[in-house]
């Protein structure tokens, strides 16, 4: 079934650890997106990428980063996570970058302890 | 600043209608989104809108007025299925979307 794909559903983690969340997606979107979501906020966007070998910065990239070596997949890496990172993460993808037609995965629930 | 409002919560009853509205302040303006979330799962599209009027698909319909900066998610025949959170986004000029904190909407039988 073509969609998104997220790993791991959930993680708990300690405070100072290093953290990739993965994201594939099977859909042939140019760009795919990174938000985080909690209680009474919106969703916050983190990081982004147009289009495979580029990436850009959202409303909220303090601690993570972001990779794009190919369409497909949109790794977001916490490098030294902190307790305010935890969060349920959203990856998404569209097929183009002037659209607000999103696919989500079915989001990443961390615990940072 | 960029900015989204549409209330927090509502209650309904099975097999009535309800208006969940949002306003929006944007740079720029590209269209204005609904989705539909359900309790510990993704977002999903619902409707878009970028020209003034109603968009209507089934059950569901999507109002806008770019003038007053408006728009409303209407559905009918509520089922208890329907209750999810309603998310509210808009497109800026830099086609990212602004998103609402979403409306939680309770349905009882």
């Amino acid at each position: 079934i073509a969609g998104i794909t997220q790993a791991p559903t959930s993680q708990i983690l300690a405070a100072g650890r290093r953290m990739t969340l993965r994201c594939t997606q099977d859909m042939r979107h140019n760009a795919m997106y990174w938000y985080r979501q909690d209680l009474g906020l919106g969703l916050r966007l983190i990081h982004y990428s147009n289009t495979a070998g580029t990436t850009g910065k959202g409303e909220v990239p303090d601690g993570y980063s972001v990779s794009r070596a190919n369409t497909d997949d949109f790794p977001l890496t916490l490098a030294s996570a902190v307790p305010s990172q935890t969060s349920v993460y959203f990856c998404a993808s569209s097929d183009s970058a002037d659209s607000g037609e999103l696919f989500f995965g079915e989001g990443s629930r961390l615990t940072v302890l | 600043g960029q900015n989204i409002d549409q209330p927090t919560e509502m209650t309904a009853t099975e097999g009535a209608i309800v208006q969940i509205n949002c306003t929006y302040q944007t740079s720029g303006f590209n269209g204005l989104f609904w989705y539909q979330q359900h309790a510990g799962e993704a977002p999903t599209f619902l409707s878009y809108n970028v020209l003034d009027g109603l968009e209507e698909k089934g059950r569901f319909s999507s109002f806008l007025s770019r003038s007053k900066g408006y728009s409303y998610l209407l559905l009918k025949e509520l089922q208890m299925k329907d209750s999810a959170s309603y998310l509210c986004a808009a497109l800026d000029s830099n086609y990212q979307l602004i998103w609402g904190a979403g409306t939680k909407l309770i349905i009882k039988p």
